[in-house]
């Protein structure tokens, strides 16, 4: 069960795109279609942004993207805006239980 | 509105218990897969434990197992944590969390969460 390994940090400008990487190995990132992204406000719950890979939930809007190439997730966020700037966390299933990232700290410059 | 709520955090002394409970409202509670996520101070999230809905099938994170046990009292909408021989790396805010209504393998809808801190 170890952590998935993403970015400490990413950041970019208003309007730009920034995409953050989330590795695991063959028994979990890259063994299900099951990988799941969460945008983070310090002091707040965290927030679903992203299920099953690429499926976005009703009322996130379609500036988050999801993607996986074999142990390798990633999360892109387009058209940055300042609300934005959050800590971003990518988990994954891992067979009969599950794994978070170590998290990603994206700052809007 | 779909809601859950964590509460019994507080501060406990290595080696002591802790329960916490979190209350769920606004879904069918006895319908939902539960799960309990953590974040220690400046780290990231963790998951902890999980029980299906009916509570037939429970695991736990590496870390916590033959410690800590998740149950649930479907009457009572209602998912707990029994927190044993508790040490400092226990030390965190604690996230009830319920399984996706739609697709799998993630969670959808999370509670404010409780701390707990693990100090003598």
């Amino acid at each position: 069960q170890s952590a998935l390994t993403q970015p400490p940090s990413a950041s970019g400008s208003p309007g730009q795109s920034v995409t953050i990487s989330c590795t695991g190995t063959s028994s979990d990132v890259g063994g299900y279609n099951y990988v799941s992204w969460y945008q983070h406000h310090p002091g707040k719950a965290p927030k679903l942004i992203i299920y099953e890979v690429s499926k976005r939930p009703s009322g996130v809007p379609d500036r988050f993207s999801g993607s996986k190439s074999g142990n390798t997730a990633s999360l892109t966020v387009s058209g940055l805006q300042a609300e934005d700037e959050a800590d971003y966390y990518c988990s994954s299933y891992a067979g009969n239980s599950y794994v978070f990232g170590t998290g990603t700290k994206v700052t809007v410059l | 509105q779909v809601q859950l709520v964590e509460s019994g955090g507080g501060v406990v002394q290595p080696g002591r218990s802790l329960r916490l409970s979190c209350a769920a409202s606004g879904f069918i509670f006895s319908t939902f897969t539960m799960h309990w996520v953590r974040q220690a101070p400046g780290k990231g999230l963790e998951w902890v434990a999980f029980i299906l809905y009916d509570g037939t099938n429970k695991n736990y994170a590496d870390s916590v197992k033959g410690r800590f046990t998740i149950s649930r009292d479907n009457s009572k909408n209602t998912v707990y944590l029994q927190m044993n021989s508790l040490g400092a790396e226990d030390t965190a805010v604690y996230y009830c969390a319920r399984r996706t209504a739609v697709g799998d393998g993630a969670f959808d809808i999370w509670g404010q969460g409780t701390m707990v801190t693990v100090s003598s």
